[in-house]
C-alpha cells in the first residue's frame, strides 16, 4: 500500500527558506503513471495547490508562488522535495504531499500533512 | 485561473438524510472535477474523480454528477462517518484549484 510521509522543520523564521521532503513507500516514484505534488492548507482555511513534479524532473508551479518555489525529485531515495523561499506568516500552513494520477488528473493518495509555522 | 465556488458553505443534517453539495466553475471544465472529504486533523481523501467516477473503497451512497460548469456531490443516506468538510477541485487547467469547502455537521 502506497504511503507518503512529509518531513522537515515545523518552525521557520520570516524571510528564510521552508524545506520539506516527502518520502514515498510501497511504490516507485519513477512510475510513468503518476505525478507528485505539494498542497498546503492554512489553519482553518482551504486547500492550495503549490506545484507538481514528474519523476523525470519536469515541474509545474502555481503562478501565485512560482517566483519563490522549487520542487525536486530524488528517484534513488524515492523522495521529492519542496523549497519555498522568503517565507512570511502567510506561508504558515499544513503542507501535504500527494500523488496525482496522471490522466485524468486527481490527487489519489495523500501524506498525513505537516504543520509549518513561520515565526521569529 | 479557474475559480471554484461551492454551496452551501455549511449545512446541518441528520443520519439518514440525503445531502447534496453544489460546485460551480468559473468556466467550462468538461468533466475534470474531483471531490474530496476531509475530517479534522486529517488529510483530504479522494471520493469522486472525473465528476462521477467513484474512487475504490468509497461507499456507493456517495455519487457525483455534472459537466461543464455545474457539478453536484450527493450522499444518499448520511452516515456518522460522513460528517466532514467536502471540497471540489478542477483539474482541467493549471493551476489546479479547489473550492472553498462545504462543512457537513450534525443537526
Amino acid at each position: 500500500q502506497l504511503q507518503l510521509q512529509e518531513s522537515g522543520p515545523g518552525l521557520v523564521k520570516p524571510s528564510e527558506t521552508l524545506s520539506l521532503t516527502c518520502t514515498v513507500s510501497g511504490g516507485s516514484i519513477s512510475s510513468n503513471t503518476y505525478y507528485w505534488a505539494w498542497i498546503r492548507q492554512p489553519p482553518g482555511k482551504g486547500l492550495e495547490w503549490i506545484g507538481t513534479i514528474y519523476y523525470s524532473g519536469n515541474t509545474y508551479y502555481n503562478p501565485s508562488l512560482k517566483s519563490r518555489v522549487s520542487i525536486s525529485v530524488d528517484t534513488s531515495k524515492n523522495q521529492f522535495s519542496l523549497k519555498l523561499r522568503s517565507v512570511t506568516a502567510a506561508d504558515t500552513a499544513v503542507y501535504y504531499c500527494a500523488r496525482i494520477f496522471g490522466g485524468p488528473y486527481y490527487f489519489d493518495c495523500w501524506g498525513q500533512g505537516t504543520l509549518v509555522t513561520v515565526s521569529s | 485561473d479557474i475559480q471554484m465556488t461551492q454551496s452551501p458553505s455549511s449545512l446541518s443534517a441528520s443520519v439518514g438524510d440525503r445531502v447534496t453539495i453544489t460546485c460551480r466553475a468559473s468556466q467550462s471544465i468538461s468533466s475534470d472535477l474531483n471531490w474530496y472529504q476531509q475530517k479534522p486533523g486529517k488529510a483530504p481523501k479522494l471520493l469522486i474523480y472525473t465528476a462521477s467516477s467513484l474512487q475504490s473503497g468509497v461507499p456507493p451512497r456517495v455519487s457525483g454528477s455534472g459537466s461543464g460548469t455545474d457539478f453536484t456531490l450527493t450522499i444518499s443516506r448520511l452516515q456518522p462517518e460522513d460528517f466532514a468538510t467536502y471540497y471540489c477541485q478542477q483539474s482541467y487547467s493549471s493551476p489546479f484549484t479547489f473550492g472553498p469547502g462545504t462543512k457537513v455537521d450534525i443537526k
